[in-house]
């Protein structure tokens, strides 16, 4: 596609249940990231991909959240057992290489536990 | 630790004038730096990159600089007009080159007066 697609784009759940958040970055791109976005915060760096090597998974906040990045190419984050504080808008971004160009943002899953 | 910090939370302008944001990084092995866009609803949009082996860059009406000397990266607008309202991110390769991954801050919310 032309851009980054992300898929939900919004998503209401109950306390408790799992959640799969899936991520299309665009065609060629071997860098893939998320970060999440609580109201009025910055952008919380959670894990990325690069190609084939072994996932960044320095900034996941618990053991509830993996991510997964099939054939190098779609991402799903996945939350399990969801808890309230989980509530932001989860943001997916791609890039030709880490670290050193320009990452191109989807539109986000605005995710809500209620 | 890993973060970016931005000086002032909010700046407020008034249509017409020029606008400096400010933003403080962590990483003194940072080499590249980012300053993103984000309105209400969407994900972050490029603005200007710059690598650590230059002090200035300029595009079409926006010019970033970099001072490694203090660890500050700087956004001017020049005309500041309304469509320019938004919240501004910079980011920084934290770790330097291939190993790095993109770290934001809290980000700046731009008020454009008419």
């Amino acid at each position: 596609g032309a851009g980054v697609s992300q898929s939900p784009s919004n998503k209401v759940t109950e306390k408790g249940k799992d959640v799969e958040l899936r991520c299309d970055p665009i065609s060629g791109h071997t860098a893939l990231y998320w970060y999440r976005q609580s109201l009025g915060q910055g952008l919380e760096f959670l894990i990325y991909f690069q190609g084939n090597s072994a996932p960044d998974k320095s900034g996941l906040p618990s053991d509830r959240f993996s991510a997964e990045r099939t054939g190098g190419s779609v991402s799903t984050l996945t939350i399990q057992r969801t808890q309230q504080e989980d509530s932001a808008v989860y943001l997916c971004a791609s890039s030709l290489s880490r670290g050193t160009t320009e990452a191109f943002f989807g539109q986000g899953t605005r995710l809500t536990v209620v | 630790g890993e973060s970016v910090g931005l000086h002032l939370p909010t700046l407020s302008v008034q249509e017409g004038d020029n606008s400096i944001i400010n933003c403080a990084y962590s990483n003194s092995a940072s080499d590249y730096f980012i300053w993103y866009k984000q309105e209400s609803g969407k994900g972050p949009q490029f603005i200007i990159d710059i690598r650590s082996n230059m002090d200035k860059r300029q595009g079409q009406r926006v010019t970033v600089l970099l001072n490694k000397t203090v660890k500050h990266l700087s956004l001017q607008i020049a005309a500041t007009q309304p469509g320019d309202s938004a919240v501004y991110f910079c980011a920084e390769n934290y770790g330097s080159g291939n190993t790095g991954k993109l770290i934001f801050g809290q980000g700046t919310t731009l008020q454009v007066k008419p």
